[in-house]
């Protein structure tokens, strides 16, 4: 079964400090990976995604993550956190074919806050 | 605007009352999806679909069922509803071969008493 999993529910860092949201996945096959953000109610925003290539993808807002094959994790990071990026963070995957090749596959979610 | 929208975004219901939830986007999509969120355990997919008349489930699609007969719509339809039904429905757009980056709608909040 296809899974992804964001260890922790809530994320605390002081703004200008370094953050890591992590995701770890299993699947049966290779990944597509992605992260979205979700801001209080409102619908999922696309942050960025890894598809193939460079295992350190950058996105939007300063946000990057980093593909790690042989820990089959994907931890969004951001070197300096501002106030703004408090939000739900989610990690998804897609299996590069085979049976599942249209699902998607969510994590539960972190919410990260960030204290002025 | 490029945008998907939800009608309703809130909607509170009796157990086996039929209701259907719209989804729209003028973005010309091929892919449309149905998500619930519910929480600890994030979005878990319903229902998708590749394009016009060609639909699959997800990874939770019981109790639901959806149609695409035009490209820009994807109503998702709960014949009966249960209490467990009560969540939070996202639906999502993208084109087919960029299914990733996902445009999400406002979100339905639905409460099945």
């Amino acid at each position: 079964a296809q899974s992804v999993a964001q260890p922790e529910d809530q994320v605390n860092v002081a703004e200008g400090n370094p953050l890591t949201v992590k995701c770890t996945y299993s699947v049966s096959g290779n990944p597509y990976l992605f992260w979205y953000v979700q801001y209080p109610n409102r619908g999922l925003q696309f942050l960025l995604k890894y598809i193939t290539g460079d295992n350190l993808v950058k996105g939007s807002y300063g946000f990057e993550a980093e593909f790690n094959k042989s820990q089959t994790s994907f931890h969004l990071k951001k070197p300096s956190a501002l106030v703004s990026d408090s939000a739900l963070y989610f990690c998804a995957v897609r299996v590069k074919g085979g049976y599942n090749f249209n699902k998607f596959y969510f994590g539960s979610g972190t919410k990260l806050n960030v204290k002025p | 605007e490029a945008q998907v929208t939800q009608n309703p975004r809130y909607l509170i219901t009796v157990t086996g009352k039929k209701l259907t939830v719209t989804c729209s986007q003028n973005m010309n999509h091929e892919y449309m999806s149905w998500y619930r969120q519910d929480p600890g355990l994030g979005l878990r997919q319903i229902y998708y679909s590749m394009n016009v008349e060609v639909t699959d489930k997800g990874d939770v699609p019981e109790g639901y069922k959806v149609s695409r007969k035009e490209k820009r719509n994807f109503p998702l339809i709960l014949e009966s509803p249960s209490p467990n039904q009560t969540s939070l429905y996202f639906c999502a757009s993208s084109f087919i071969g960029d299914r990733e980056t996902q445009y999400f709608g406002p979100g339905t909040r639905l409460l099945v008493l």
